[in-house]
């Protein structure tokens, strides 16, 4: 079975900072990794997705992503974080194959200190 | 394209009452989902559709909830009877076969008093 953890809760960080949301998978084949963004009140916004290639994926808003299958992980990534950024962050794993159902992580909550 | 549409966005009834949201996926997919999310259990699947075809049903709660996809534009999910621990925002999304992405709708925020 698949499953995803994002070990993570909360993290708080200051505007311009640099930033990093874990997200550890589990799954039995080649997984398509995704990320998720939810600003409050809204739905989930697709920031990135890996499938195959490149480990390294860029998403939309400037955020990046780092598949690494020795680790299981798909770490998110931003290099100077903006006030807009405060949300809620998802990590999800799904399959090609099957009939699309994807796994989502429990989320990680992203505060942006001024 | 509008996305996914889901009506009504809030939703307040009184305990006992018949709920029904609705939800129109993005013209062309035919995958269709739908999600409870809530504070302490956060993101769950209830249940989803290929084709107009119920797939995996097992997250549904209980008898309660049913959901029907009459057809390619259209899905209703429905509460009878409502109960106070039904409160939560409930997401439809959609995808196409050959994208494998998810995309969701605004959601509807329910509360049952």
């Amino acid at each position: 079975a698949q499953s995803v953890t994002q070990p993570d809760i909360h993290i708080t960080v200051s505007e311009g900072a640099s930033l990093e949301l874990r997200c550890n998978y589990s799954y039995g084949a080649t997984p398509y990794l995704f990320w998720y963004v939810q600003s409050p009140g809204q739905g989930l916004q697709l920031l990135l997705k890996y499938f195959s290639g490149d480990t390294l994926v860029q998403g939309i808003k400037g955020f990046e992503a780092e598949f690494k299958r020795s680790q299981s992980s798909f770490n998110l990534r931003k290099p100077s974080v903006h006030w807009s950024d405060a949300a809620e962050y998802f990590c999800a794993v799904g399959a090609s194959t099957n009939a699309g159902k994807s796994t989502f992580g429990d989320g990680t909550t992203l505060t942006v200190k001024p | 394209d509008a996305g996914v549409i889901q009506s009504p966005r809030h939703e307040v009834t009184e305990m006992g009452q018949e709920v029904t949201l609705r939800c129109k996926p993005i013209s062309g997919h035919d995958y269709l989902f739908w999600y409870r999310q809530t504070m302490m259990r956060g993101l769950e699947l209830l249940i989803y559709f290929n084709n107009n075809v119920p797939i995996d049903d097992s997250g549904m709660p209980e008898d309660r909830f049913s959901a029907k996809m009459p057809n390619a534009s259209f899905s209703t999910l429905k509460i009878q009877p409502s109960e106070p621990r039904d409160s939560a925002v409930y997401f439809c999304a959609s995808r196409g076969t050959l994208t494998d992405t998810q995309y969701f709708g605004p959601g509807t925020r329910l509360t049952v008093l």
